[in-house]
């Protein structure tokens, strides 16, 4: 079946250690975000590439980084340096078509910092 | 930055019942996309809109583009208790000129089934 998937779906982190999400896709999309989400919030972007090699920082970005090394990953580390990581984190892809914008999420990662 | 506003932001269904919510903004939009997110999960797309005026459904589910461009509703009939979760609309401002990475989204309405 095509989809996202992120893992891990829980995880728990010490303060002061970095920490990498995964993101898979392979629905072949172009384009992939990372948003971080928090109760009662909507979605706010932190990173997303459009094409392999290529990422642009979104609303809030501090603290955060990513790689594109290949079109179906999208990794994503919350370093030491992000000041309130515990958060719902969500990945999501979408065709680089004119004119869709349709974007497709994981079914996120809980992170949790001890 | 934009936002979006959206409401309400929480509401009790009894089932059976028609379920109304909204997104409106100061800003103009070229795309509004409606999301349904059950606890724990990530969301899931229900509809999405790109033409002004524009009605769509999608099952139970209808939801329309405003004149205005401004504005976004969503309707659900005949509600049923697998309908409970967290609706979020979100929206593509028309001066970023179609770039996918800008989404704006809103903080979501809650649907919970009355005791």
């Amino acid at each position: 079946d095509g989809g996202i998937t992120q893992s891990p779906k829980y995880l728990f982190r010490k303060e002061g250690q970095n920490v990498t999400l995964s993101c898979e896709q392979n629905l072949n999309h172009d384009a992939m975000y990372w948003y971080r989400q928090d109760p009662g919030q909507g979605l706010r972007l932190i990173y997303y590439s459009q094409i392999v090699n290529d990422f642009q920082k979104g609303d809030i970005a501090e603290g955060y980084s990513v790689s594109r090394e290949k079109k179906e990953s999208f990794p994503l580390t919350v370093t030491s340096a992000q000041k309130n990581p515990t958060a719902f984190y969500l990945c999501a892809s979408s065709i680089e078509t004119s004119g869709r914008d349709e974007q497709f999420f994981g079914p996120g990662t809980r992170l949790t910092v001890l | 930055g934009q936002q979006l506003n959206q409401s309400p932001q929480s509401m009790f269904i009894q089932e059976g019942e028609d379920v109304s919510m909204n997104c409106t903004s100061s800003s103009i939009f070229n795309t509004w996309l409606w999301y349904k997110q059950d606890p724990g999960e990530g969301p899931v797309l229900l509809i999405a809109l790109y033409k002004a005026g524009e009605l769509t459904s999608n099952g139970r589910l209808t939801a329309q583009f405003g004149i205005t461009r401004k504005d976004s509703f969503l309707n659900i009939s005949a509600s049923i208790p697998s309908d409970v979760g967290i609706y979020f609309c979100a929206g593509l401002p028309l001066n970023y000129g179609g770039s996918q990475g800008n989404l704006i989204f809103g903080k979501g309405t809650k649907l919970s089934v009355k005791p």
